[in-house]
């Protein structure tokens, strides 16, 4: 069921690279998020966005950048990657009811390294 | 290909009763992470507990028990003494331990604790 990907699932990069995180989704949803998730495995939100031209901060600081110019796509930026950049980055986006939240759909996840 | 099913879109339980959350994954994998995450409406991920599949032993955290099958590819979650506190969406999720760190999650359970 899941229509939501992630490219690429690997990245390793050195120091001061200008890299960009694509996250697509083909289920025409509004709501699209970037979580960062540390070493201990909490996923932390640093990006939403809840249509085109819509962005956010999240809860957790982050030096990248996100855009959302077309509905299905919305790709993370970092201008200039340092190793404390290092994570796993996953994507989500939702737009079905479930009860009284909305259904949430994850991509599988870039495991960024910057060395 | 790994798939996670959480086939409760919606539970209840009453104050201070137990609940449990089922969840279900299929891989052919053998080195793995099991997680469940806790989604109130902030759109915060909290983690609730995570299970390494090489592990026999089922992981507590305080009110939260798993019931991890691996011959079934079960790994249920058990809430006891449930507080209001404790209703959200619950995600369960399946990280494949290679280079990728690869993530799948279930649809999510919508759990409402009645007072």
């Amino acid at each position: 069921e899941a229509d939501i990907y992630q490219t690429p699932r690997y990245l390793v990069i050195g120091t001061g690279k200008k890299i960009t995180l694509e996250c697509s989704q083909t289920m025409g949803h509004d709501k699209m998020y970037w979580y960062q998730q540390d070493p201990g495995m909490e996923l932390h939100l640093i990006h939403y966005s809840y249509g085109v031209n819509s962005t956010e901060k999240g809860d957790l600081s982050s030096e990248s950048t996100v855009s959302r110019i077309r509905t299905e796509h919305f790709p993370l930026t970092l201008e200039s990657a340092r190793p404390s950049h290092t994570s796993q980055y996953l994507c989500a986006s939702s737009g079905r009811l479930q009860g009284f939240y909305e259904k949430l759909f994850f991509g599988s996840g870039t495991q960024l390294s910057v060395l | 290909a790994q798939t996670v099913t959480q086939s409760q879109p919606e539970m209840s339980v009453q104050e201070a009763e137990t609940v449990t959350l089922s969840c279900t994954y299929d891989t052919s994998e053998n080195n793995y992470y099991l997680f469940w995450y806790k989604q109130p409406p902030s759109r915060q991920m909290i983690l609730v507990i995570r299970q390494e599949a090489y592990k026999q032993q089922n992981a507590t955290e305080n009110r939260f028990s798993v019931n991890f099958q691996k011959a079934a590819k079960s790994f249920s979650l058990k809430i006891s003494d449930s507080q209001l506190g404790d209703t959200a969406m619950y995600f369960c999720a399946f990280m494949k331990r290679n280079t990728g760190n690869q993530f799948y999650f279930g649809t999510g359970t919508s759990l409402t604790v009645i007072p």
